[in-house]
């Protein structure tokens, strides 16, 4: 069956440094990969997306990479911050027509100054 | 402009009652899509409407769920003889439609079944 998986674990580091979250995927061939920000009590915001013939994109401090072959996507945040605290969702859509995300269960970030 | 809002954002029930849960997406988007997300889990896709068919409802946990638009613009979720398991936020997001396009994704209705 198809499977999105994030580290459930929450990830820990410091101010200024680089975070990078993982997103793996089994039995898709998604056409792109969308990353998103959930804050608690609020509904997800769209961070950035990537096209399946594309390998890395980038917006300000964001950086996403797409590996099809490895079937993974790297989120990374460069001089992090605390404010970026909070979970990151990525979402897969299949190359079928239809519009339907497949969210995976996001990883909660924690900034420390 | 206003982004896509969401009615109530906190409802209690007892369990057996029905409920209504509405969502205004954003004007002008033609995609609109209903998920539920139980505590410290992931989106679950629930139904996604392109105007106001709804091409893909296999995400309905059950025949007590059921959803409408109309006028290609608001939507209402109904949950028949709720349960506790149906306890969880439920949020609705819109989009332009056609793949590519990102989510824009309300506060969410807070359920809670007694």
């Amino acid at each position: 069956s198809q499977k999105i998986e994030q580290n459930s674990e929450a990830l820990n580091i410091q101010e200024g440094k680089t975070a990078t979250l993982t997103c793996n995927y089994t039995n898709y061939s998604p056409a792109y990969l969308q990353w998103y920000r959930q804050d608690p009590g609020r509904g997800p915001v769209f961070l950035l997306l990537i096209r399946e013939n594309e390998k890395e994109k980038r917006k300000e401090r964001l950086k996403v990479t797409f590996d099809t072959t490895l079937k993974q996507s790297l989120f990374h945040i460069t001089a992090s911050q605390p404010a970026d605290s909070a979970t990151y969702l990525c979402a897969l859509e299949m190359d079928t027509g239809f519009q339907k995300l497949v969210f995976g269960t996001g990883t909660r970030l924690l900034v420390s100054p | 402009g206003a982004g896509v809002s969401q009615s109530p954002s906190n409802k209690v029930t007892e369990k057996g009652k029905d409920v209504e849960l509405r969502c205004d997406p954003i004007s002008g988007h033609t995609a609109l899509y209903w998920y539920r997300q139980s505590l410290g889990q992931g989106l679950e896709f629930l139904i996604y409407f392109q105007g106001n068919s709804a091409p893909d409802k296999s995400g309905l946990p059950s025949d007590r769920f059921s959803a409408e638009r109309t006028g290609g613009s608001v939507s209402t979720l109904t949950i028949q003889r709720t349960q506790q398991e149906d306890s969880a936020v439920y949020l609705c997001a819109s989009s332009l439609g056609g793949s590519y396009n990102e989510q824009f994704f309300g506060p969410g209705t807070r359920l809670t079944v007694l």
